[in-house]
């Protein structure tokens, strides 16, 4: 069990760059989830994958971000037009679906908007 | 719409000293509670879960009790160590819906000092 990975770990860009990150899962879930966190605050949901379908997404996740997961494997989630308000910690978080299942964080991604 | 309120940190221990983190919650239904952990430098991780009304989970010598009663859900520890300095996040997630779509609240950072 390799767990849940993220990369980058970290990444500094200038306002107005585009970003993507991405996460690969546990290899046998096929619920993918992504959220960020703000220093202080809990994270917050933003996405949710079945397999390869996007099937909710959250009001915080504005026309400038995208997340895809073809093949319902690893995911990208891409911020075009960064702002300083996209400074954040995105996670990714994967399940196997069972109910009430655990969900399995990687370490995240830290953005920091210049 | 679902919400978590937990105690704000930090909170200064002494090894040894009892913990309580207080936790509740705003839900329809029925959700299903959680206590997730973030050690320094990691992932967040699940450290206990209650399903239903009275279960009570455990694990590494964390308690809470889920009380629909009270709507709540804290942790309490009866002898904490330094290995326990982490961020606690209280956490719910509907029973419905067919995923996990978490709720944290804001987080509660516990320091214990030799």
């Amino acid at each position: 069990d390799t767990g849940v990975s993220q990369d980058p770990r970290h990444k500094i860009t200038k306002r107005g760059q585009n970003v993507t990150f991405r996460c690969d899962p546990i290899s046998e879930h096929n619920r993918l989830y992504w959220y960020r966190q703000t220093l202080g605050q809990g994270p917050e949901f933003l996405t949710y994958f079945q397999n390869e379908a996007q099937l909710e997404k959250s009001r915080l996740l504005s026309d400038r971000f995208s997340a895809e997961r073809p093949k319902g494997s690893f995911s990208t989630l891409e911020i075009q037009r960064t702002e300083q308000g996209d400074s954040a910690m995105y996670l990714c978080a994967s399940s196997s679906g069972h109910p009430n299942e655990k969900l399995f964080f990687g370490s995240g991604t830290q953005l920091s908007v210049l | 719409g679902d919400s978590v309120t937990q105690m704000e940190g930090p909170v200064t221990l002494s090894e040894e000293a009892f913990l309580t983190i207080n936790c509740t919650y705003t839900a329809t239904g029925y959700p299903s509670l959680f206590w997730y952990v973030q050690y320094p430098g990691e992932g967040l991780q699940l450290l206990l879960k209650a399903t239903k009304a009275d279960d009570k989970g455990s694990n590494k010598g964390f308690e809470a009790t889920y009380r629909k009663e009270t709507t709540s859900f804290h942790l309490e520890k009866g002898s904490v160590q330094v290995s326990d300095s982490a961020v606690y996040f209280c956490a719910l997630s509907p029973n419905s819906g067919g995923y996990q779509k978490v709720t944290f609240g804001i987080g509660t950072k516990l320091q214990v000092i030799p």
